[in-house]
Order: structure tokens, then sequence, then C-alpha cells
């Protein structure tokens, strides 16, 4: 059972603009929430996380936002960059004793030049 | 860098056949944990090691496969009689602790069992 969702497995948008990549989740234990970056051959990169204490969380061109009622997420890249095209994964935990992260199954994105 | 360093970086073997893969964690990172991606999937949660003891074993998908750390550093995750299922990029992580740390992997060794 896919406890946390990216059910777009694709994205493409022009160089400058906004990257918008969403996820959703089903436990709502959940309470600390990650992005990860992967480049082919390489591991995930760890980009982003929030508390979810927060609604917020914003590091240069990344902002993560948290909507908890709705048990939602989304990454903003702004403004995009060529090398910003890579899959990237979703994750989440809870906190009972094991920091065992559960991820989303990616989404591709392509910044075109 | 001292990053996450897994060998080998792929491993091709006959159905059959027992493999084991190493995993060589952040020095001072006390957590570490195996995942697994198959084709087409997400990261898969096998095991999670805090220190040398495996609180969390709720991830390996059956009786062949097994894991150890040793001196709170090095893992070895071991499969035996290996299927072509077995077929993935199994991915290592550390993290420094065990509370909403984040994991930092290595890239991961790719079995292909034929």
């Amino acid at each position: 059972d896919q406890q946390v969702k990216q059910n777009s497995p694709s994205l493409s948008v022009q160089e400058g603009r906004i990257s918008i990549l969403n996820c959703d989740y089903t436990n709502s234990m959940f309470d600390y929430f990650l992005w990860y970056k992967k480049y082919p051959a390489e591991g995930p990169t760890f980009l982003i996380s929030i508390s979810s204490i927060k609604d917020k969380n914003e590091d240069g061109r990344f902002t993560v936002f948290l909507n908890k009622s709705a048990k939602h997420l989304s990454l903003h890249i702004v403004p995009s960059q060529p090398g910003d095209s890579a899959v990237y994964f979703c994750a989440a935990s809870y906190l009972t004793g094991a920091n065992n992260l559960f991820f989303g199954t990616g989404t591709r994105l392509t910044v075109i030049p | 860098g001292a990053g996450v360093s897994q060998s080998p970086s792929n491993k091709v073997t006959e159905k059959g056949k027992d493999v084991e893969l190493r995993c060589d964690p952040i020095s001072g990172h006390t957590a570490l944990y195996w995942y697994r991606q198959s084709l087409g999937q997400g990261l898969e949660f096998l095991i999670y090691f805090q220190g040398n003891s495996a609180p969390d074993k709720s991830g390996l998908p059956s009786d062949r496969f097994s894991a150890e750390r040793t001196g709170g550093s090095v893992s070895t995750l071991t499969i035996q009689r290996t299927q072509q299922e077995d077929s993935a990029v199994y991915l290592c992580a550390s993290s420094l602790t065990q509370y909403n740390s984040p994991l930092h992997f290595g890239n991961g060794t790719r079995l292909t069992v034929t």
C-alpha cells in the first residue's frame, strides 16, 4: 500500500519558469517530510525538508509547502534551471523510534532551455 | 568527499547464486538503511540499523534476505539463492541520528539476476 504518492510521473517546464512538484500522503502520523533529487546512476540527494509544525520551508530557489489538513505537500523551484532536470522523490516519516522513510514513486522533471 | 560508499557498483549473477552487497556509511552516522528500487518503482525500505542492531527488519521481502552491521559501521546485505525478481538497484543510506535526520544515500549497487 503506497502511503506516499506522486501522481505525476513527469513534468516539463521552460527554463526560468516555476516548477511545482506535488505529493500526497495517507498516513496522518507522518510528521517529517523530505524531498530528494536523483540523477541517473547516482543515489538520491537530500534537497529540503519540513517538519509538521511548519507549513513552509525555503532554501534558495527551493520552497516546500505542507498542507496537513489536505495531507499534501509540494516543492516549488523558482526559477527553474536545466541542471534541475532529475527525478524528484517525496518522502515522509514519523517519530516512533525509527527513521524509516516512505518514498513516493518519483516525478521526472525536465527543464527545457 | 566522505560520502556513503557502496560496492560493487554493478553485479550480474546467475539465478540461485548468493550475493553480498557492501555499504560503508558516513563516519559518525549511527543509523544505516537499505532500500531497493526496482525498475519503474519508488524506493522500497528493506532494513534499518541503529548501531549494530536492527530494530526494523519489516521490509525484508523474504528469508533469503539478511543483513548485518559490524562495529557500528560497515553493513553487508546478503541475498541467498537469488531470483530474477531480486534484480534492482540496492541503495544504502546513513543518517547522523535516528530522528528526523536526512538520509544520505550511496550510488547504489545495480543487481542483475540472469
